[in-house]
């Protein structure tokens, strides 16, 4: 199992243009996640999906676009990159617990986006 | 103030020694994660608790539900230790899955 992949790893982006960050797991896990991770700040929640077709906003949406058309894919857009939106962004995938708990998350390796 | 406090923010060790790091919430929990976050950036799960206390290898990871408190020791630590370790809980009350990190713990274990 190659587990949670992301493309690419190293982006660098003119204020204005979009692009798209994959995410791809082969865990065949329900629940995925995009966080970001910013200096002296824990990661934060940007979009989550508990399965194909269902996406739902996290604690910072704005700027974000996600789709969930498969089990295993979960790309994150970026509809008009803004230099705020210079991060870390990590990719994580789990499913549901056995009782009302939460199994471990399996992240990606991340992928460093700088704005200009 | 932060959901998710941890401590100390910063810890450098002599290689042998006995390391403790620290996290405290003010929610109500379903379960707490404990993540290592290497130099190179990967982050990998290191215990998953509800409960009681978890063990693997010199790793040892305990909470405390009434306390709100969580501890995660490392014995003999090792150069190969320097991270940062970071803790996440799930609150009961959201509903959906949705963790709350803290800002995490860095770790440095010279030879």
């Amino acid at each position: 199992n190659a587990g949670v992949t992301q493309t690419p790893k190293f982006q660098v982006l003119k204020t204005g243009q979009s692009m798209t960050l994959q995410c791809a797991q082969d865990m065949n896990h329900e629940y995925m996640s995009w966080y970001r991770q910013d200096p002296g700040m824990g990661l934060r929640l940007i979009h989550y999906s508990v399965g194909a077709g269902i996406t739902d906003q996290g604690e910072v949406p704005n700027g974000y676009n996600v789709s969930r058309s498969t089990t295993e894919d979960f790309p994150l857009r970026l509809l008009s990159a803004a230099p705020s939106q210079t991060s870390v962004y990590f990719c994580a995938s789990n499913n549901r617990g056995r009782s009302r708990g939460y199994n471990e998350q399996f992240f990606g390796p991340g992928t460093r986006l700088t704005v200009l | 103030k932060n959901e998710v406090e941890q401590s100390p923010q910063n810890l450098t060790a002599q290689e042998g020694e006995f390391i403790t790091i620290n996290c405290s919430y003010s929610v109500g929990i379903s379960a707490l994660h404990w993540l290592q976050q290497h130099p190179g950036g990967g982050i990998v799960s290191l215990f998953m608790l509800s409960s009681g206390k978890k063990k693997h290898g010199r790793l040892i990871a305990t909470i405390n539900i009434q306390e709100k408190h969580s501890s995660l020791h490392i014995t003999a630590s090792h150069p190969r230790d320097s991270a940062v370790y970071i803790c996440a809980v799930a609150p009961l009350t959201s509903g959906t899955y949705k963790y709350i990190f803290g800002t995490g713990t860095r770790l440095k274990v010279l030879a």
